[in-house]
């Protein structure tokens, strides 16, 4: 157990539809990361958020948002759904900003199935 | 961003050491290598980081050559556990508005099987 824990755990949905993940970062993690993976792309970053301030973004589609809250948890949200959207999305927390040494806790994903 | 080339899979037997091999000609003398494995879908795990010194934790070892340009991930006694998916990534820094941040870019990685 990584200590990050993300929901839904499942989801599924129709093309067109908007939905929300959810992430909470390991006790003490202020990094938020997010990640995509699906079969033809494999893993891919899609942004970061450190203390509820966007820091880096990855090839995140502009109908896909995400927002930190005060209490560090975050949100993914996607919109106007495609099939190609299906995937498994996961949540990374680590401590600090950058640095070679804050090593990422991946939680166990949610799976979207858009139909 | 320093790429990564692996092996695509990978059998080992159970006892036995797993040696992984990443070749990274291209990073920079800043650059960390960083391994990384995913269990069937589960989200991937963090093993052991590198700079230039081998290095060892209670999972694994990292050997690194001298000229930086290719390491190995050693598993001392494989277990039917350490199936999975084993990435070898190069930590890039990306500037951003206030400092910098840090991504993982995960290549395609090595599929290690351990079989009885």
């Amino acid at each position: 157990d990584s200590g990050v824990t993300q929901t839904p755990k499942h989801l599924i949905t129709a093309t067109g539809q908007r939905v929300t993940l959810r992430c909470s970062p390991r006790s003490g993690d202020l990094s938020v990361y997010w990640y995509q993976q699906s079969l033809d792309q494999g893993l891919q970053f899609l942004i970061q958020y450190y203390n509820g301030e966007e820091r880096a973004k990855g090839n995140i589609l502009e109908r896909f948002s995400a927002q930190q809250f005060p209490d560090l948890h975050s949100e993914l949200n996607l919109s106007s759904l495609e099939l190609g959207d299906s995937a498994l999305y996961f949540c990374a927390s680590s401590v600090g900003l950058a640095g070679a040494h804050h090593e990422q806790y991946f939680g166990p994903g949610t799976r979207l199935t858009v139909t | 961003d320093a790429k990564t080339t692996q092996p695509t899979s990978m059998d080992c037997a159970e006892g036995r050491a797993a040696n992984l091999p990443c070749n990274h000609s291209t990073i920079s003398g800043n650059e960390y290598v960083y391994w990384y494995r995913q269990i069937h879908s589960q989200g991937p795990q963090y093993i052991i980081h590198g700079l230039k010194n081998n290095e060892t934790n209670e999972m694994a070892s990292l050997i690194i050559t001298e000229d930086r340009k290719s390491s190995t991930l050693i598993l001392p006694h494989a277990t039917l556990r350490d199936t999975a998916v084993y990435y070898c990534i190069v930590r890039v820094s990306i500037p951003s508005y206030t400092g910098t941040a840090s991504k993982l870019t995960f290549g395609t990685g090595t599929r290690l099987q351990v079989t009885l």
